[in-house]
This record gives structure tokens, C-alpha cells and sequence, in this order.
């Protein structure tokens, strides 16, 4: 079936450091790709997404690219804030309509 | 554009007691999610509604859960009997359509303890 691999967290970083967050899947067919935020006290946001293979998503200085060759959709943020302190979620959907999450990887940011 | 709205935010029952959570989706959106979501695990399906037929059930425990979608907007998921594993946020989630491109929209959820 269908899964999502995410690096395991928690990840702690200091203001405007470089983040990468992995992500690789296993789907059948071709699946779309999202990362999810939840800030504390919040749903669930869509941060970004990307429907086909070498598609880049990109929001707030957020960017991942679907990597078909690799099946991976790694999350990267050149400059992290303390507002982006939240946990972050990979999700894929395939050809059976049902949005399969990973784990989860918090992050905080320190000023 | 209120957003997917939960109710009630938190509750706290003992088990064996039965419980109902409450969800209104966006306006327009006919097709609704329900969720459940472990301490540190992402969320699973749970049932899946387009309009008030569920089109996929087959995560659902049926033994304890049900859920409904009359007139095809508002929804209601129960527990009963509730179990100390039922602990959980129950998430309710909506999106205009089932094109796997779709963005869901998810409300604040509900975090059920079970004592």
C-alpha cells in the first residue's frame, strides 16, 4: 500500500539557518505530493504541493520538488523564522483517493 | 470564508460512555473527511463522504464508530462504547471535489481522552 517516510524529529535550529526536512513515499501509479503545517493550537494547512513529476511547490520561502526518480519531496527553507516553529507533515495521494500521511517531524526555531 | 469548524474542542468522558463529535464543512464543499490522529502519528482516514453517501468506509470500526451526513453537509461521529485506546484528535476535513489535487481543509479538531 501507499506510505510516507519522513525524518523523524524533533528538529531545533537556530533563526535563519538552512532547513531540510526528508521525505520519501511509496505509491502505486502517480501520486500527488503535499506538505502539511500545523502551527500549536491550529488545524492542519496545506503549505504546498506539487501534482507531477519535477514540479516544484514553493509557499512562504517554503520549496520541495517531486522527485520521481528518487521518490522523494524533501521540504527546504533557505532562512527559517521563529513563526515557522510548527510540526510539519508529508502526504501523498494516489490512485485510491485517500491522503496518506507520515509521522509528522516538529521543528522549533530559536531566536 | 468561515473554515471547517469542530465542536466541541475537547472532551473528557470514562470509557464505556458514548461520545459524538460535531463538524461543518466549508460551504460548497461536498466532499468530508473524518480523521483520526495519534500522539505523534499523522492523521488517518477514517470515512470518507461525497455529499451524504461515505464512498469509503473501510477504515471506520464499525463495531464501536459510526458516522452520518444527512443532507449532505453537517456530519456527526460517534463512539460507543468508547475505549481507553479511542484517545485521540478526531480531525474533520472537506474539499470541493475528489481530484487527488484537491486541497482538503482541515478544522482545529477534537482531542478525546478517555479515562
Amino acid at each position: 500500500g501507499d506510505s510516507v517516510t519522513q525524518m523523524e524529529g524533533p528538529v531545533t535550529l537556530s533563526e535563519e539557518a538552512f532547513l531540510t526536512i526528508n521525505c520519501t513515499y511509496t505509491a502505486t501509479g502517480y501520486p500527488s505530493l503535499f506538505w502539511y503545517v500545523q502551527y500549536p493550537g491550529e488545524g492542519l494547512q496545506l503549505l504546498l504541493k506539487a501534482t507531477k513529476a519535477d514540479d516544484k511547490g514553493s509557499n512562504k520561502g517554503f520549496e520541495a520538488t517531486y522527485r520521481k526518480e528518487t521518490t522523494s519531496f524533501h521540504l527546504e527553507k533557505g532562512s527559517v523564522q521563529v513563526s515557522d516553529s510548527a510540526v510539519y507533515f508529508c502526504a501523498l495521494i494516489s490512485g485510491n483517493e485517500k491522503l496518506t500521511f507520515g509521522t509528522g517531524t516538529r521543528l522549533t526555531i530559536i531566536p | 470564508e468561515a473554515g471547517v469548524v469542530q465542536s466541541p474542542r475537547y472532551k473528557i468522558i470514562e470509557k464505556k460512555q458514548p461520545v459524538a463529535f460535531w463538524c461543518n464543512p466549508i460551504s460548497g464543499h461536498n466532499t468530508l473527511y473524518w480523521y483520526l490522529q495519534n500522539l505523534g502519528q499523522g492523521p488517518e482516514l477514517l470515512i470518507r463522504y461525497e455529499n451524504e453517501e461515505a464512498v469509503d468506509d473501510s477504515q471506520l470500526p464499525k463495531d464501536r464508530f459510526s458516522a452520518e451526513r444527512l443532507k449532505g453537509v453537517d456530519s456527526t461521529l460517534k463512539i460507543q462504547p468508547a475505549e481507553l485506546g479511542d484517545s485521540a484528535v478526531y480531525l474533520c476535513a472537506s474539499s470541493q471535489g475528489r481530484t487527488n489535487s484537491n486541497e482538503q481543509f482541515f478544522g482545529p479538531g477534537t482531542r478525546l481522552t478517555v479515562l
